[in-house]
């Protein structure tokens, strides 16, 4: 059973556009909430992360809404770059950090 | 920059195998991690290890094993290799409890024929 649920499993944008990827979990225990970006023959690299007791984090045009009782996160790419073409991977883990539950990706592709 | 070296870029092994995938890092991180990634199922848990010796099972550790004899050098095992092993293998590391953040190595993309 997958702790974390991704969507979409691939995701095609607009140059200039906006890419919207959705999380949800189950566990409510969940403390931390990252978001893992992975290009092609690369290792994936934290991108951006929140924590429950805020709605909202922006990092230049990446933010994560947080919405607590829906049980749902996302990721907003603002302004979609061709070099923003990944894999994203949404993340949840409990307050000590050993076991992060990934989901199961999704493949963004930013047509120029 | 955190450093997080995998061996072997690729990898073929045949059935039956004793595999050895081996992960080092130059951060002196107390957390080593192996996972397991696979197209829609994402990043797999195997093991863990949170000091040097010590380690704990994670989601999917069946036919597989570790070994931390160094703090910087995690490695994995693949006792009996099968098929249902053909995966990539990510390693990771990070500072124990006060930091959240996971650093990766680049992955070994291991075939079983």
């Amino acid at each position: 059973q997958q702790q974390v649920k991704q969507s979409p499993q691939s995701l095609i944008v607009q140059k200039g556009g906006i890419s919207i990827i959705n999380c949800a979990y189950e566990n409510t225990a969940f403390d931390y909430f990252p978001w893992y970006q992975q290009f092609p023959g690369k290792g994936p690299a934290l991108l951006i992360a929140i924590r429950p007791d805020v709605s909202e984090k922006k990092e230049g045009r990446f933010t994560i809404s947080f919405n607590k009782s829906a049980k749902q996160f996302s990721l907003h790419i603002m302004d979609s770059q061709p070099g923003d073409s990944a894999t994203y991977f949404c993340a949840a883990s409990l307050y000590n950090f050993n076991k992060f539950y990934f989901g199961s990706g999704t493949k963004l592709n930013v047509k120029p | 920059d955190v450093k997080v070296t995998q061996s072997s870029r690729y990898l073929v092994k045949r059935t039956g195998e004793k595999v050895f995938l081996e992960c080092v890092q130059d951060m002196d991180h107390e957390n080593m991690f192996w996972y397991r990634q696979d197209p829609g199922l994402g990043l797999r848990l195997i093991y863990f290890s949170y000091d040097v010796k010590m380690k704990e099972k994670g989601d999917i550790p069946e036919g597989y094993s570790v070994s931390r004899e160094k703090k910087e050098r995690f490695s994995l095992i693949l006792e009996s290799a099968s098929t249902n092993q053909t995966s990539m293998y990510l390693c990771a590391s990070r500072v124990q409890s006060t930091n959240e953040k996971l650093f990766f190595g680049s992955g070994t993309q291991l075939s079983v024929l």
